[in-house]
């Protein structure tokens, strides 16, 4: 079966700083990876995603993730948080089919200091 | 473009009380999940809905909890009788197809607290 770990519980850093979210999965075929972000009091959102194609993806706010295959790993990284990147972090990864429900992690709470 | 809704936003209720949660998904989508999230967890399908058909519930206690979308557009999710355990966030998504290649787009949730 499919899961996602992601060992950051809370995270604390201040602005400016680099930042760094681990996200592992355990699936051995074709996956298909996701980074949500929820800030508070707002509804769960897509950061990124990885298909196919350059394992470095590109998402909204200056996030980036990559894929690296051999470590069944996906992280999530930002060069320089900004106080608004205060929020709640999932991993989730399906399986290659399609039609294969999305499995997320447990979340990492990030609070950024001003 | 309107987002996913969902009412209510709060519900208390005490064990072996009935409850019922709506959601609204985006118009035009055809997919629709429901996902139960427990405090310090991830989010986890219950059930999604290609229109009018269940896709998959291999998540959903059926013994408590059902759900429905009649009409291919909104829908209702019913845990009856609740228990403690229950007490979590119940989120609605939409997506126009089941394709993992199409974003879910969440609602805001509806806060349940089972006493």
């Amino acid at each position: 079966a499919q899961s996602v770990s992601q060992h950051n519980h809370h995270v604390i850093l201040s602005e400016a700083a680099s930042l760094e979210l681990g996200c592992n999965y355990s699936y051995g075929g074709t996956v298909n990876l996701f980074w949500y972000v929820q800030y508070p009091g707002q509804h769960l959102q897509l950061l990124l995603k990885y298909f196919s194609g350059d394992p470095l993806v590109k998402g909204i706010k200056g996030f980036e993730a990559e894929f690296i295959k051999s470590k069944f790993s996906f992280n999530l990284r930002k060069p320089s948080v900004q106080w608004s990147d205060t929020a709640e972090y999932f991993c989730a990864v399906n399986a290659g089919s399609s039609a294969s429900k999305i499995i997320f992690g447990s979340g990492t709470r990030l609070s950024i200091r001003p | 473009e309107a987002g996913v809704a969902q009412s209510p936003r709060y519900k208390i209720i005490e064990k072996r009380q009935s409850v019922a949660f709506w959601c609204n998904p985006i118009s035009g989508h055809a997919t629709l999940y429901w996902y139960q999230q427990i405090l310090g967890q991830g989010p986890k399908l219950l059930i999604q809905f290609q229109n009018n058909g269940v896709v998959d519930d291999s998540q959903l206690p059926k013994d408590r909890f059902s759900a429905e979308r009649l009409k291919g557009v909104d829908s209702t999710l019913k845990i009856q009788p609740a228990k403690l355990e229950d007490s979590a966030v119940y989120l609605c998504a939409s997506s126009l197809d089941p394709s993992s290649l199409n974003e879910q787009f969440f609602g805001p949730g509806t806060r349940l607290t089972v006493l």
